[in-house]
């Protein structure tokens, strides 16, 4: 079965220019999870959906970054306008719910961010 | 959520159980004990995940104190491959809602 699938993996762009990361979950999954990842912050929760609704976003940092799930096999992170403090990696994950058990999350591979 | 404390790092040699600790103090009734590894350059990879009963899979086990204060994740036969940074989790079982990793364990496996 395929896991989560995140591109692009990796991505360098100057400072000032939009960037769009994409997630496709895992099929069946009703979660989605943006996280991000930096050597100073570890790995911070940015926004999580639930059926394709935002359910909490609390982490996400600024206006700047944006999150959008149109259907359920596919969801983006914007970056609009970019800075270099956004260097990081980001990863996506997804998992199902199945009556009150927890199901886990499973992550993707990351797209590592660096913005010059 | 309940706090975790870890140890920054650890080693173990290969072939040996490696034994994990993790703090909880603050844990509530009904918040669930979770553990996640990153291998290097990897996502995190669920491992197990516990209430206050002992728990085992194909990955490992997983032992809860009896006051849920403390917990130990035992990889029974140490690999190679084991070497990753482990997280200790505290987090509702209510639905799959957010997790908040700390700076988690760095095992190291030793040749």
């Amino acid at each position: 079965d395929a896991g989560v699938i995140q591109s692009p993996r990796h991505e360098v762009t100057e400072m000032g220019q939009e960037v769009t990361l994409r997630c496709k979950p895992i099929s069946g999954h009703d979660y989605l999870f943006w996280y991000r990842q930096t050597m100073m912050r570890g790995l911070e929760l940015l926004i999580y959906f639930n059926n394709n609704v935002p359910i909490d976003d609390s982490g996400m940092p600024e206006d700047r970054f944006s999150a959008k799930m149109p259907n359920a096999s596919f969801s983006t992170l914007k970056i609009q306008p970019s800075e270099p403090r956004d260097s990081a990696v980001y990863f996506c994950a997804s998992s199902f719910r199945l009556g009150r058990g927890h199901q886990p999350q499973h992550f993707g591979d990351g797209t590592r961010l660096s913005i010059l | 959520d309940a706090k975790t404390t870890q140890p920054p790092s650890m080693d173990c040699a290969e072939g040996r159980a490696a034994n994990l600790p993790c703090n909880h103090s603050t844990i509530s009734g009904n918040e669930y004990v979770y553990w996640y590894r990153q291998i290097h350059s990897q996502g995190p990879q669920y491992i197990i995940h516990g209430l206050k009963n002992n728990e085992t899979n194909e990955m490992a086990s997983l032992i809860i104190t009896e006051d849920r204060k403390s917990s130990t994740l035992i990889l029974p036969h140490a690999t190679l491959r084991d070497t990753a940074v482990y997280y200790c989790i505290i987090g509702s079982n209510f639905g799959n809602e957010k997790l908040t990793f700390g700076t988690g364990t760095r095992l190291t496996i030793i040749p």
